[in-house]
């Protein structure tokens, strides 16, 4: 799997949109785009996936940029709840494919 | 939908006992899971994949005669910790695919003493 590089933590108001950042200049033509958080002592939680399209769930929107070199996850009103790390992984979609993670983001969302 | 859960939540044992955690999805079938494991401060490491009816494929460094999985139906698979030890305490975490997607169970954190 092609690798993914976050920053390692980011901060932002509640109420107010988070925008988390990854790139992943190696990524191949089949390999998607999962953003995954994991809350404190919680198993990781799927928020949302995409491929070279923009998406958008009731969780979170995905910005994939037309290269697919990197992408942005938007949170659009963020609450305390969703302090969390944050994880951006690049996958072969398939059901014996991996999830392999990286170091994530830590967000931190102040009231 | 899309519910994983593990069995049990938390777990103390002595050195050398065994210890079986179950992961179970319960709303899907799951012809594949993974399990992971999560040292303090530290990310997600996936210690095998478990395939339903078949053996296990262990990631490079996990013992496979310690760590025993079995994925006897379509919604359980069983981690056994074997003879465990202290450095064996983590946060064990499953996963089941659904199509495209994986779902996670809570985790179990393990305690060695």
């Amino acid at each position: 799997d092609a690798k993914t590089t976050q920053p390692p933590s980011m901060d932002c108001a509640e109420g107010r949109a988070a925008n988390l950042p990854c790139n992943h200049s190696t990524i191949s033509g089949n390999e998607y785009v999962y953003w995954y958080r994991q809350i404190h002592s919680q198993g990781p939680q799927y928020i949302i996936h995409g491929l070279k399209n923009n998406e958008t769930n009731e969780m979170a929107s995905l910005i994939i940029t037309e290269d697919r070199k990197s992408s942005t996850l938007i949170l659009p009103h963020a609450t305390l709840r969703d302090t969390a790390v944050y994880y951006c992984i690049v996958r072969v979609v398939g059901a014996n494919s991996k999830l392999t993670f990286g170091k994530g983001i830590t967000l931190s969302v102040r009231p | 939908g899309a519910v994983v859960s593990q069995h049990p939540s938390w777990v103390i044992c002595k050195s050398g006992t065994s210890v079986k955690i179950e992961c179970r999805s319960l709303d899907f079938q799951a012809t594949t899971m993974f399990w992971y494991r999560q040292f303090p401060k530290q990310s997600l490491m996936l210690m095998a994949t478990s395939n339903e009816g078949s053996k296990a494929t262990y990631e490079q460094g996990v013992e496979k005669d310690k760590f025993l999985i079995n994925h006897a139906s379509l919604t359980l698979s069983t981690l056994t910790v074997t003879s465990a030890h202290p450095e064996d305490s983590s946060f064990y975490i499953c996963s089941a695919s659904m199509g495209e997607k994986q779902f996670f169970g809570p985790g179990t954190r393990l305690t060695v003493l």
